[in-house]
């Protein structure tokens, strides 16, 4: 299996932050890479795919890059409805994989 | 954007099979094109991705829960279900299940999650 590892698991950010969080896989994932947000009590939404694309309907402050072992979301402006967990999951192959989450939290 | 609807019972005993079915809502099930998956987070924690099917029945598990998986699809009822034997605590958990587009190979349609609690 391919492991994913995020960075920060935690991270308190006050409104208007730059936020990075940095994911890296195990093996190559070459850009298989999606990134989600969730709050509490809701299923996850996907926010970027493909490393770097956005998906439709998401603000344009979020964005993500990389490609191999390693990639970065980042959040240019922090809002106070980006306050969620994120995770990164690998589509490269199966079994699909997930981070552990990033808990973003109000400074 | 589509909604996928998780149902079955909050409580399963030990030893029991956890059964849920996901209804997917405007006969697209048939349609192709994706792989219609259970994804479970146990409490405070992480995702984990169970398995998927696709309409034609093809089916794939992860290891570590293969032994105890089966993913089954009703056309006819536009309903995919999972089936997991021999429960453990270990097994409480919000239970999702989730389209996974084969081409981008991303889920952006989720249920609501369903959280199934094993206790006797």
């Amino acid at each position: 299996d391919i492991q994913m590892t995020q960075s920060p698991s935690s991270l308190s950010a006050s409104v208007g932050d730059r936020v990075t969080i940095t994911c890296r896989a195990s093996q190559t994932i070459t850009s298989y890479l999606n990134w989600y947000q969730q709050k509490p009590g809701k299923a996850p939404k996907l926010l970027i795919y493909a490393a770097s694309s956005l998906q439709s309907g998401v603000p344009s402050r979020f964005s993500g890059s990389g490609s191999g072992t390693d990639f970065t979301l980042s959040i240019s402006s922090l809002q106070p409805e980006d306050f969620a967990t994120y995770y990164c999951q690998q589509s490269y192959s199966t079994p699909r994989t997930f981070g552990q989450g990033t808990k973003v939290e109000i400074k | 954007q589509v909604q996928l609807q998780e149902s079955g019972p909050g409580l399963v005993k030990p030893s029991q099979t956890l059964s849920l079915t996901c209804t997917v809502p405007g006969g697209s099930i048939s349609s192709g094109g994706y792989y219609w998956s259970w994804i479970r987070q146990h409490p405070g924690k992480g995702l984990e991705w169970i398995g998927y099917i696709y309409y034609s029945g093809s089916t794939y598990y992860n290891p570590s829960l293969k032994s105890r998986v089966t993913i089954s699809v009703d056309t006819s009822k536009n309903q995919f279900s999972l089936k997991l034997t021999s429960v453990t605590a270990a097994d409480t958990a919000v239970y999702f299940c989730a389209r996974e587009d084969i081409v981008l190979m991303v889920y952006a349609a989720w249920g609501q999650g369903t959280l199934v609690t094993v206790s006797s």
